[in-house]
């Protein structure tokens, strides 16, 4: 069954240090990962996405198959990037295209 | 266009009563998603359209559960005879095409069944 894991329900750091946000995965075909933030107060958006290979606000995340794994870093957290982070797995090829989110991780940064 | 609009923001209901949600998504977008989210939980997918067929549901949408989107526009989510358990955030999204560069979510509209 497909699924989307992500270990730690808070993640609490220091503004400035690195941060990384885990996101696993279960699914046997082909898939489009996504990462996606609610911030307090906020509808939930699009951060990035795995296919565009972007960079938004300076996070990161790089899709590894091997480790079916979808980890968003970032180097230099921000207080402004305190915020809800859900990772989210779609099937296009298969069963029309819904996604799949994980629980959820509070990102916390402290000044 | 406004983005994805949801109305109410709030409903307060009483077990046993119907309710119905309203969702306006972005106009040029022929999908339309139904998901629900409580405490602690990322959200849950309910049911979609394309344009205005219903294309999949969840084996969480139980038979008191409806949606509809008659002219494929706006959409409609009813729950009839409403259970504690019905208490929940239900969020709209819409998407153009498959949704691969990404979804609009609205705000949703949260539900409390005393």
């Amino acid at each position: 069954a497909q699924r989307v894991t992500q270990p730690e329900k808070l993640l609490s750091v220091f503004k400035g240090a690195p941060v990384e946000l885990k996101c696993n995965y279960s699914y046997s075909g082909s898939p489009e990962l996504f990462w996606y933030v609610q911030y307090s107060r906020q509808r939930l958006q699009l951060l990035l996405r795995h296919i565009s290979r972007e960079s938004i606000k300076g996070f990161t995340a790089d899709l590894n198959k091997g480790e079916t794994s979808f980890h968003l870093k970032k180097p230099f957290a921000q207080e402004e990037d305190s915020a809800m982070y859900y990772c989210a797995l779609s099937d296009y090829g298969g069963s029309q295209g819904n996604l799949i989110f994980g629980k959820g991780t509070k990102l916390s940064v402290k000044p | 266009d406004t983005g994805v609009s949801q109305d109410p923001r709030h409903k307060i209901t009483k077990r046993g009563q119907n309710v119905t949600f309203r969702c306006d998504p972005i106009s040029e977008h022929n999908r339309l998603y139904w998901y629900r989210q409580t405490l602690g939980q990322g959200p849950e997918f309910l049911t979609y359209f394309q344009n205005e067929a219903q294309l999949e549901k969840s084996r969480l949408l139980s038979d008191r559960f409806s949606a509809e989107r008659p002219k494929g526009s706006f959409s409609t989510l009813e729950i009839q005879r409403t259970e504690q358990g019905d208490s929940a955030m239900y969020l709209c999204a819409s998407s153009l095409g498959s949704g691969n560069h990404g979804y609009t979510f609205g705000s949703g509209t949260r539900l409390t069944v005393v």
